[in-house]
C-alpha cells in the first residue's frame, strides 16, 4: 500500500470548513483513498473513501487531484466534537484469494484537528 | 448493540501470564482484523482474516497468536504477556476490499 504523508495537527474555528490534506505521491492505479477518524481512544470511524472522483456524502468532502498524488477532506462545518485524529489511508483492492499483503488498512499517525470554539 | 463487541474493555495482567481478547461482529462480514495502538505510533496491524481458513500476519505478529472460530469470532492471544504489549488493541471487520471497516470500541490491556 502506499504511504501517505499528513500534517501532525491542524486548527480549526468552530463552525468554518476545516480542509486536511494528504499527499499519497506514490499511490496505484487501482488504489482507493480512504479517511477514518479516532476520537479520543475510541475505535476509528469510518468517514469517506474514493478513486478519483470527488465524493461527497453526509459527513464530509473528498477532493482528489487530477494526478491523484493528493487528497484533500472536507468538513464543511466543523463542530467541537469533530475533535479527532484523522487518518488518510491508501489501499489496494486484493485480486487473487491467495494475494498477501493486499487489503490491509495501514494507518499512519494521522492530523490532530482541534476545533476551536 | 455494537457491530463490533471486544472483550474485556479493560484488563491488568502480569508479566508471563496468558491473556485472550475477544472480539465479535454481527455485521456478517469475511474479513476481520486486530491492531494494536500505541500513543505517536498510530494503528499498526497485527493479524487478519479474510475468512475462518486465511489468517494471516500483519506488521507486529511476533508474540501474539490468532483465532478464527467461527466467521463472527476473531480472538487474539498473547501466550506470554511482556510490558511492551501493554496498549490499546482494536479489533475491526469488513465485507469486502472497498467497503468500509467497522471497528470496536478497545481493549485497554496493563501488562505490569
Amino acid at each position: 500500500d502506499a504511504k501517505t504523508t499528513q500534517p501532525p495537527s491542524m486548527d480549526c474555528a468552530e463552525g468554518r470548513a476545516a480542509n486536511l490534506p494528504c499527499n499519497h505521491s506514490t499511490i496505484s492505479g487501482n488504489e482507493y483513498v480512504y479517511w477514518y477518524r479516532q476520537i479520543h481512544s475510541q475505535g476509528p470511524q469510518y468517514i469517506i473513501h474514493g478513486l478519483k472522483n470527488n465524493e461527497t456524502n453526509e459527513m464530509a468532502s473528498l477532493i482528489i487531484t487530477e494526478d491523484r498524488k493528493s487528497s484533500t477532506l472536507i468538513l464543511p462545518h466543523a463542530t467541537l466534537r469533530d475533535t479527532a485524529v484523522y487518518y488518510c489511508i491508501v489501499r489496494v483492492g486484493r485480486v487473487a484469494i491467495t494475494q498477501t499483503g493486499a487489503n490491509n488498512l495501514f494507518f499512519g499517525t494521522g492530523t490532530r484537528l482541534t476545533v476551536i470554539p | 448493540d455494537a457491530d463490533v463487541t471486544q472483550t474485556p474493555r479493560n484488563r491488568i495482567t502480569k508479566t508471563g501470564k496468558r491473556i485472550m481478547l475477544e472480539c465479535s461482529q454481527t455485521k456478517g462480514h469475511d474479513r476481520m482484523y486486530w491492531y494494536r495502538q500505541d500513543p505517536g505510533l498510530g494503528l499498526r496491524l497485527i493479524y487478519y482474516s479474510f475468512d475462518v481458513k486465511d489468517i494471516n500476519k500483519g506488521e507486529i505478529s511476533d508474540g501474539y497468536s490468532v483465532s478464527r472460530q467461527a466467521q463472527a469470532k476473531f480472538s487474539l492471544s498473547l501466550e506470554s504477556a511482556i510490558p511492551n504489549q501493554t496498549a490499546l488493541y482494536f479489533c475491526a471487520t469488513s465485507d469486502t476490499d472497498r467497503t468500509e471497516a467497522f471497528f470496536g470500541q478497545g481493549t485497554r490491556l496493563t501488562v505490569v
